[in-house]
């Protein structure tokens, strides 16, 4: 299978707690775009790379969310000290520089308690 | 600012028949891209059908068109022959293609019940 993947897929933390996710892009997709999805909302935009380098950040992602790159492979969310507003299922997509199509992860569904 | 609205939070369509999911965009920029995206209850997301602001015709995918009508900033979904495997929901998405931003921004869906 040479899709986006994600993992953990499930993750259960108590609050407080730092949480860390991994993307791997499909392999020679350049970008990499990192979502947010809770209960019956559309995804909405965490931040991008190109690369390895971090070109867009929301101003959902506060101080205590990070996002990596380090080779421009694959990707890791850090989310520190986890409130329970955290909750929700974080998507992974990548996509070619060329191409305007996005490719979705199975995604990372994140319990807070 | 840019913004995607879906006014129908659920649809209902007999099995064989079309049905419309109704998207309308709001952006300033000359150059967009419109998509479309499904998500099963599985909850991965599968890229449908996607529409340059500056194609001239409407873009069709095997049973997915979408009828772009740019005057009215709309972008609606078809879904023709509908079948029980296409009840999901259904995104509409933006990208503004010249104000430097790569993100995309969704609506809030519409989930499509599919009766047999």
């Amino acid at each position: 299978d040479t899709g986006v993947s994600q993992d953990p897929r499930h993750k259960i933390t108590k609050r407080g707690q730092n949480v860390t996710f991994r993307c791997d892009p499909i392999s020679e997709h350049n970008r990499l775009y990192w979502y947010r999805q809770t209960l019956g909302q559309g995804p909405e935009f965490l931040t991008y790379f190109q690369n390895e380098a971090q070109l867009e950040k929301s101003r959902l992602l506060s101080d205590r969310f990070s996002a990596e790159r380090p080779k421009g492979s694959f990707s890791t969310l850090e989310i520190q000290r986890t409130e329970q507003g955290d909750s929700a299922m974080y998507l992974c997509a990548s996509s070619k520089n060329t191409g305007y199509e996005q490719f979705f992860g199975p995604g990372t569904r994140l319990t807070v308690l | 600012a840019q913004k995607i609205t879906q006014t129908q939070p659920g649809m209902f369509v007999q099995e064989k028949e079309a049905v419309t999911l109704d998207c309308t965009y709001d952006t300033s920029d000359p150059s967009y891209g419109l998509f479309w995206y499904k998500q099963p209850s599985s909850g991965e997301m599968i890229f449908l059908i996607y529409q340059g602001s500056y194609d001239q015709q409407n873009a069709t995918e095997g049973r997915y068109s979408l009828n772009f009508q740019k005057a009215r900033k709309s972008a609606n979904l078809v879904i023709s022959a509908s079948q029980l495997g296409d009840s999901a929901m259904y995104f509409c998405a933006m990208r503004e293609g010249t104000s430097g931003t790569y993100k995309y921004i969704f609506g809030t869906g519409t989930r499509l019940k599919v009766l047999a």
